[in-house]
């Protein structure tokens, strides 16, 4: 059974600092890993998607790596601000089976 | 294209009742899974379906099921609320069979309270 663990579970930064939220997972065999980010009360937004042959995945401002054999992922936000502040959700697609695993996210608060 | 919709928004039931949550897939697509999230957790699949059919269930009891129409459209159906049923409820759609790499395109998800 796959374990998706997010560190930390919550995060409080000011203005301007970089974000770094860490992913793991316990079985290495999958077709992509994928970051969301969730505002309260609200559906799901796709951030980035790293397939298995890859080794990082940017978008403006946020960059995420994908280490497979040592089952890690880790999303950097660079130069928070405060429309950063929600919960982001990291998901593994396994190669054996249908769903998504989720952790249970990262709640990030930017402070003005 | 149209994204995944669901509906309704919000949702107020009373325990023993019976719901049923609507998702309409984006276009082309032909599997629509199912996901509960409740508060402060990563969202849980409950199940998967392809072409009307289901093909993947995750641990959830059997009042909990589903149908798929023949535009891939779905329905989440749960009978005998309970109150730990309360969550949000999230639908995603993807062009695959399921098991493969597809990426799976969340609706804005569905707010079941149940007193």
């Amino acid at each position: 059974k796959q374990e998706v663990t997010q560190i930390p579970a919550a995060l409080s930064v000011p203005e301007g600092e970089n974000l770094v939220l860490n992913c793991s997972f316990t079985d290495s065999a999958i077709y992509n890993l994928q970051w969301f980010r969730q505002d309260p009360g609200k559906g799901l937004t796709s951030l980035l998607l790293i397939q298995s042959s890859q080794r990082e995945q940017t978008s403006g401002r946020l960059n995420a790596s994908l280490d497979k054999s040592s089952g890690r992922s880790t999303l950097y936000i660079a130069a928070s601000q405060p429309g950063d502040s929600a919960t982001y959700l990291c998901a593994v697609k396994l190669v054996s089976d249908y769903k998504l695993s989720f952790g249970a996210g990262t709640t990030v608060t930017v402070r003005a | 294209e149209t994204g995944v919709t669901q509906s309704p928004t919000h949702l107020i039931k009373t325990r023993g009742q019976q719901v049923t949550l609507r998702c309409s897939s984006q276009s082309g697509h032909n599997t629509v899974s199912w996901y509960q999230q409740a508060l402060g957790q990563g969202p849980q699949f409950i199940f998967q379906y392809y072409r009307e059919e289901e093909n993947g269930r995750g641990n959830f009891p059997p009042r909990f099921s589903g149908l798929q129409f023949p535009n891939y459209s779905s329905e989440l159906n749960v009978n005998a609320l309970e109150l730990d049923d309360s969550a949000l409820y999230l639908c995603a759609s993807s062009p695959g069979a399921g098991r493969g790499p597809d990426t799976q395109y969340f609706g804005p998800g569905t707010r079941l309270t149940v007193l």
